[in-house]
């Protein structure tokens, strides 16, 4: 089975611009969850989807949105960037609700760079 | 809202030591799972514990779940530079996954 996949590796935006990123599951999952990580604050929840609808969501700005499609392919976008921004963006796939205690799996991330 | 603690964040052993982290929450959890990221990598799914006071091994790992259910622990016996990474606990607690600090464990040859 194909693991994660997860579009663009690497990306450089500045201050202000927006950016998507793309997460496809492993087949047969129906939960994506994305997760940012950066060195000083570690790993942090942003949401979860599940049957395209978000179940649940972390404590980030609205700025972080999401969304996840009928073949469970899962996009986040992020609006009016700024320099904190930067960071590493993992999605994780799972059967079930991760919050459910579901095992994750991650892709490899998407490096984003802003200046 | 709930809040995962490892420690220690940082520890540097000669190969061959033996290496323990331990993850504190601050609430009750229904499981715990333990995840590797080797530098430069994803979170690589380890192994999950369920029931209070479960122990179990994966070759040189030994994995613990405490008695009540908020802490938990992983001990790597005789190292070796493959383990070299960050080590993250996970716990779910009002059906969000919370990632652990993480202890990044360097290996010296």
């Amino acid at each position: 089975k194909a693991g994660v996949t997860q579009t663009p590796r690497y990306l450089i935006k500045t201050r202000g611009q927006q950016v998507t990123l793309s997460c496809s599951p492993i087949s047969g999952h129906r939960s994506v969850s994305w997760y940012q990580q950066t060195p000083g604050q570690g790993l942090q929840f942003l949401f979860e989807y599940f049957s395209e609808t978000q179940r649940n969501k972390g404590n980030f700005p609205g700025r972080f949105s999401g969304r996840q499609f009928s073949n469970s392919r899962s996009e986040m976008n992020v609006s009016t960037l700024e320099l904190g921004d930067s960071a590493l963006y993992l999605c994780a796939s799972s059967v079930g609700l991760a919050g459910n205690t579901d095992t994750q799996y991650f892709g490899p991330g998407t490096r984003l760079t802003v200046l | 809202g709930q809040q995962v603690m490892q420690i220690p964040q940082y520890q540097h052993v000669q190969e061959g030591e033996d290496f323990t982290t331990y993850c504190n929450s601050s609430t009750t959890l229904s499981n715990i799972q333990w995840y590797k990221q080797r530098p430069g990598g994803h979170p690589v799914f380890l192994i999950q514990l369920v029931k209070s006071g479960e122990v179990k091994k994966q070759k040189r790992l030994t994995f613990q779940f405490g008695e009540a259910k908020k802490n938990s622990s992983l001990h790597i016996t005789a190292t070796q530079t493959t383990d070299v990474g960050t080590y993250f606990c996970a716990g779910p607690s009002y059906q969000k996954v919370t990632f652990g600090t993480g202890t990044k464990l360097q290996v010296i040859p």
